[in-house]
């Protein structure tokens, strides 16, 4: 069965840090990727998706990703964070084919710090 | 165009009392899945419904859990004699046919006393 690992489970940073979380999972076939971002309180939002093409993705709020295949990783970058980036992110990779169910990982909660 | 609605938000039952939970979808959107964050933990896939049809409930707990997505009005989650490890924010995702990403709803979070 697919599985999606997010090796930091709480990450701390300071405003205007750099941030990368890792995303790693498990299917060997092809995936469709996904970050989404919980607000405190709130429901999830989609923050950036991959499907083909260029594997460095922009999203929203000034996030990014990259989907490198050959390690099977699917890492948010956000070159300055802000106090208003603490949330929950949660990794989600869907397989290409057959139905359309999401696996998430466990989610990495970030605190920014003003 | 509406997002994902769920209702109620909040709602309580007592242990042994059924929970039931209600999902209607975007406007457009034929596929609904069911989603559960346990606390501290990620959101578990439970079940993924078309309009009459349950596709894949492998998620879903063999006892007390059900759900339907009639052809006219929302798609239900309903829990039979709810136990306290129930409590939990279930939410719903819906969209269009074909490989595109999900829109989740607010969720309704259950607390079972």
């Amino acid at each position: 069965a697919q599985s999606v690992s997010q090796h930091n489970h709480h990450v701390i940073l300071s405003e205007a840090a750099s941030l990368e979380l890792g995303c790693n999972y498990s299917y060997g076939g092809t995936v469709n990727l996904f970050w989404y971002v919980q607000y405190p309180g709130q429901h999830l939002q989609l923050l950036l998706k991959y499907f083909s093409g260029d594997p460095l993705v922009k999203g929203i709020k000034g996030f990014e990703a990259e989907f490198i295949k050959s390690k099977f990783s699917f890492n948010l970058r956000k070159p300055s964070v802000q106090w208003s980036d603490t949330a929950e992110y949660f990794c989600a990779v869907r397989r290409n084919t057959g139905f359309q169910k999401l696996v998430f990982g466990t989610g990495t909660r970030l605190l920014v710090s003003p | 165009n509406a997002g994902v609605m769920q209702n109620p938000r909040h709602l309580v039952r007592r242990r042994g009392q059924e929970a039931r939970l209600r999902c209607s979808p975007m406007k457009g959107h034929s596929h609904v899945y069911w989603y559960r964050q346990l606390p501290e933990e990620g959101l578990k896939f439970m079940v993924y419904l078309q309009k009459e049809n349950i596709i894949d409930e492998s998620g879903m707990p063999k006892e007390r859990f059900s759900a339907e997505f009639p052809k006219e009005g929302p798609s239900i989650l309903r829990i039979q004699q709810v136990v306290r490890g129930d409590s939990a924010a279930y939410f719903c995702a819906s969209s269009p046919d074909g490989p595109y990403g999900y829109t989740f709803g607010s969720g309704t979070r259950l607390t079972v006393v």
